[in-house]
């Protein structure tokens, strides 16, 4: 059983760049949920797909976008980078999209703008 | 809405001490409450859940949280702690209504072990 992966594992971008980040799921797995965690910080909420469908956003701007494809994996964008998207972005797969189906994470991306 | 407070950035215990970590929740309805770890460089690992029932539940690697309600607290223990605990700890907080991947996190404590 394959975990869930993320690409790239680092990358570092220029303010006002866009960026785009990968996730595949674990096998069997149709929801996918994104993460920011500055340094310092727990995670926090950015958004969540469901087949393929945005099932729920956190409170971060519409720069953030997403996508989840036929196979359930997902791309996170963010355009016009800032400074303070300098963060740690993790994805999480799981069986559902209920509470009672547990969080699968990846080891994260460490995107820092500069 | 929902959030979490960890009051503890940052416990450092012997190897061989017991632990406990501190997590207080503030949601209005019946909270479903998580603990996480995670390592350097790595995502985070689900240690225990609560969601019903029984209010001391048991997790991985030895480790076991109290729910109390009273106290809004979903404290985390273990009896002796291991040298590979050392780590980041998150409690988490959802509801039935959103679903896990909807977490609220708390920001964490890192925990020190001396050998």
């Amino acid at each position: 059983e394959t975990g869930v992966t993320q690409s790239p594992t680092h990358l570092i971008k220029t303010r006002g760049q866009q960026v785009t980040l990968r996730c595949s799921s674990q096998s069997g797995h149709n929801t996918v949920s994104w993460y920011q965690q500055a340094l310092g910080q727990g995670p926090q909420f950015i958004f969540q797909y469901y087949r393929e469908e945005e099932n729920g956003r956190g409170n971060f701007p519409p720069r953030f976008s997403g996508l989840q494809f036929p196979n359930y994996s997902s791309e996170l964008n963010v355009n016009a980078l800032e400074l303070d998207d300098s963060a740690l972005y993790l994805c999480a797969s799981s069986l559902e999209a209920r509470v009672d189906s547990p969080l699968h994470f990846g080891n994260g991306t460490r995107l820092t703008v500069t | 809405a929902q959030s979490v407070t960890q009051p503890d950035i940052h416990i450092t215990v012997s190897e061989g001490a017991s632990l406990e970590l501190r997590c207080n929740y503030s949601y209005g309805a019946t909270p479903y409450l998580f603990w996480y770890v995670q390592s350097p460089g790595q995502g985070l690992q689900l240690l225990l859940k609560y969601f019903s029932g029984d209010t001391l539940v048991q997790g991985i690697k030895g480790f076991e949280a109290e729910f109390k309600r009273s106290q809004s607290s979903f404290n985390l223990r273990k009896p002796s702690v291991h040298w590979s605990d050392a780590a980041e700890y998150f409690c988490a907080v959802a509801s039935y209504n959103t679903n896990a991947g909807k977490s609220t996190f708390g920001d964490g404590t890192t925990l020190t072990v001396k050998p």
